[in-house]
């Protein structure tokens, strides 16, 4: 079945410094790998997200690389700022279900 | 987002009693999904709707029941036999097979005690 892996659980980083979100998936059909961030009491939202005919894309501060062969796909965030301590959360789709399966997620913070 | 409503926000019901949480989306999206979210967790597929009048379980969907007679509507049936019924639960839409995002309702907490 689908599953999708999300490490690290808990990541602290220095404000200005770099942060990194690791995701695998089981399925090799899964074809579209979209980013949420969830701030406390709040819903999820979309940040970026990758097709499989795209090895990496960027806005802003933020990249998504993919690794189709590997299964994996990770989450860049450069220069972080205060703002962006919240949940993160991976996650993969089917276009033949559209079935959408979520990481555990990762909990961000920025210290000053 | 106004684009989909879910109510109430807040639930309080008694072991044993079926609630029904209500979600309501005017994006014209094909497919809408039920996610369950407990602390410290992501979210799990409860069920999802690819169009009216068909839908799948997903990885939790015992306890539960959905419909889906109109586009705009998928409200999910918690029932008594959901063992952990207690959770914060959101409803999201997405256009069908085109690998669209997600986009989420405010959720419902639901408190069964």
């Amino acid at each position: 079945g689908e599953n999708v892996e999300q490490h690290p659980s808990t990541l602290s980083v220095q404000e200005g410094d770099s942060a990194v979100i690791k995701c695998t998936y089981s399925d090799s059909a899964s074809n579209y790998f979209p980013w949420y961030k969830q701030e406390l009491g709040k819903r999820p939202q979309l940040i970026i997200d990758i097709r499989s005919n795209v090895g990496e894309k960027k806005d802003q501060r933020i990249a998504v690389t993919l690794n189709k062969t590997a299964k994996h796909f990770s989450l860049h965030i450069t220069e972080t700022q205060p703002e962006d301590s919240a949940v993160y959360f991976c996650a993969a789709s089917y276009s033949s279900a559209s079935k959408i399966i979520f990481g555990s997620g990762t909990r961000l913070s920025i210290r000053p | 987002d106004g684009g989909i409503t879910q109510s109430p926000k807040y639930l309080f019901r008694k072991e044993g009693q079926n609630v029904t949480l209500s979600c309501e989306q005017n994006l014209n999206h094909d497919a809408m999904y039920w996610y369950r979210q407990d602390p410290g967790q992501g979210l799990r597929l409860i069920y999802y709707s690819q169009i009216v009048n068909d839908f799948q379980k997903g990885d939790i969907a015992e306890g539960y029941s959905v419909s889906r007679e109109k586009k705009e509507s998928f409200p999910l049936t918690v029932t008594s036999a959901q063992k952990n019924p207690t959770a914060f639960y959101l409803c999201a839409s997405s256009d069908r097979g085109n690998n669209s995002p997600l986009h989420f309702g405010n959720g419902t907490r639901l408190t069964v005690t």
